[in-house]
């Protein structure tokens, strides 16, 4: 069984530009959950999906949005870049909404230069 | 304060030694995940608990929900157990929102 697949690894982006990332949830899996990793910050969450539903959202600015679509899959963008959201991004794929261990992706890794 | 807390944050061991790392929580917990990271990223569940205590090869959790506590122990470690250890916790109601420990680095040297 494939486990959650994050695309791509590595990015490299621009000041001001904006990037889409994207997150495959095991199969079968309906809740998707979308995390930021920083050295500062540590890990700290940004959104929850389940079945297309956003069903809650960290403390973000509106700059990140995300969706799920009807297979599961997600993606999760970030608008007008900063160089403080160079990070690493982990989704991490639940079978339920709630109460089902939380299998995560290897993350995308985003650099803002 | 964080909700999550974890100590030590860092921890040096030699090779068999015991290890115990801990994490107190504040908030009120459905569920109370341990999971392991390595450098590269990659994070890997190995926990996952709501009371009592789970085993798995020479890796050992538990949780005392009264004192909003709980321990991962390391029996036996080997230098491959190097990584950093994270606690995350999971509120109660529809939700797989994690609120994360700040995380344990743990070496482990041969």
């Amino acid at each position: 069984k494939a486990g959650v697949t994050q695309t791509p690894r590595y990015l490299i982006k621009t000041r001001g530009q904006q990037v889409t990332l994207s997150c495959s949830p095991i199969s079968g899996h309906r809740s998707v959950s979308w995390y930021q990793q920083t050295p500062g910050q540590g890990l700290q969450f940004l959104f929850e999906y389940f079945s297309e539903t956003q069903r809650n959202k960290g403390n973000f600015p509106g700059r990140f949005s995300g969706r799920q679509f009807s297979n599961s899959r997600s993606e999760m963008n970030v608008s007008t870049l900063e160089l403080g959201d160079s990070a690493l991004y982990l989704c991490a794929s639940s079978l339920m909404e709630a109460g089902t261990e939380a299998f995560f992706g290897q993350g995308t890794r985003l650099t803002v230069v | 304060k964080n909700e999550v807390e974890q100590s030590p944050q860092n921890l040096t061991a030699q090779e068999g030694e015991f290890i115990t790392i801990n994490c107190s929580y504040s908030v009120g917990i459905s569920a109370l995940h341990w999971l392991q990271q390595h450098p590269g990223g990659g994070i890997v569940s190995l926990f996952m608990l709501s009371s009592g205590k789970k085993k798995h090869g020479r890796l050992i959790a538990t949780i005392n929900i009264q004192e909003k506590h709980s321990s991962l122990h390391i029996t036996a470690s080997h230098p491959r157990d190097s990584a950093v250890y994270i606690c995350a916790v999971r509120g109660g109601g529809a939700t797989n929102k994690l609120i994360f420990g700040t995380g344990t680095l743990l070496a482990v040297q041969p």
